[in-house]
């Protein structure tokens, strides 16, 4: 099954803020509220910052805020931090043959 | 606050089974979905299949003929069967809490699995 589609990279200086796009289907994004965002460092495990679209889990800074529109969901990261230089993943409900959840295809993000 | 863990062998040779467990501690398992996930080297995040705490599963449609996703609630466990091996197996194997129309949030280490012969 297709992944959602993500940008392979996105950069941005400290301080500024960017936006990371998922763009899913009428399957999934477009029909679910159902949208977390995962942040990945290297050797580490997928965390999550958010879920069902917009919702922070306790001890996730408020510089993560996430929101779709139609077949697409976006993250948008405040205040750009070097510590925010990470892989980040979308993730969706999809329905289907199989009712199931399915992946972005991930996005570098780089601070310059 | 609850806690995963992966284990199992992480070298199989090709056409092998493999066989993960993943430990809960920290909470109940009951009335949670519970997933496998995995990340082949330098690539990204592919859903394999979960299990709710009643033992109903849900499989990738990819893999499905080739896996068994099973729970024992009684040890805070549940389990990943993987036949007929790879080397396109090789991954990053998570386990994780969540499913269906609750997509993860609590994730293991992970554990690597090498296919190679």
């Amino acid at each position: 099954q297709s992944a959602l589609t993500q940008p392979a990279s996105v950069s941005g200086s400290p301080g500024q803020s960017i936006i990371i796009s998922c763009t899913g289907t009428s399957s999934d994004i477009g029909s679910f509220d159902l949208v977390s965002w995962y942040q990945q460092y290297p050797g580490k495990a997928p965390q999550v910052l958010i879920y069902e679209v917009t919702e922070r889990p306790s001890g996730v800074s408020d510089r993560f805020s996430g929101s779709k529109s139609g077949n697409m969901a976006f993250l948008t990261i405040s205040g750009l931090q070097a510590g925010d230089e990470a892989d980040y993943y979308c993730c969706s409900y999809r329905q289907g043959r199989t009712n199931n959840y399915v992946f972005g295809s991930g996005t570098s993000v780089t601070v310059l | 606050q609850v806690q995963l863990q992966e284990s199992g062998p992480g070298l199989l040779e090709p056409s092998e089974t493999l066989s993960l467990t993943c430990t809960v501690s920290g909470g109940s398992m009951d009335r949670y979905y519970w997933s496998w996930i995995r990340q082949s080297p330098g690539k990204g995040l592919e859903w394999i299949g979960y299990v709710f705490s009643s033992g109903t599963t849900n499989y990738s449609p990819s893999l499905t003929g080739r896996l068994t996703i099973s729970i024992d609630m009684s040890n805070s466990q549940f389990s990943l069967r993987m036949s007929s091996v790879t080397a396109a197996d090789t991954a990053i194997y998570y386990c994780a809490r969540g499913g269906a129309l609750n997509l993860p949030d609590l994730w293991g280490q992970g554990t690597l699995v090498t296919v190679s012969s």
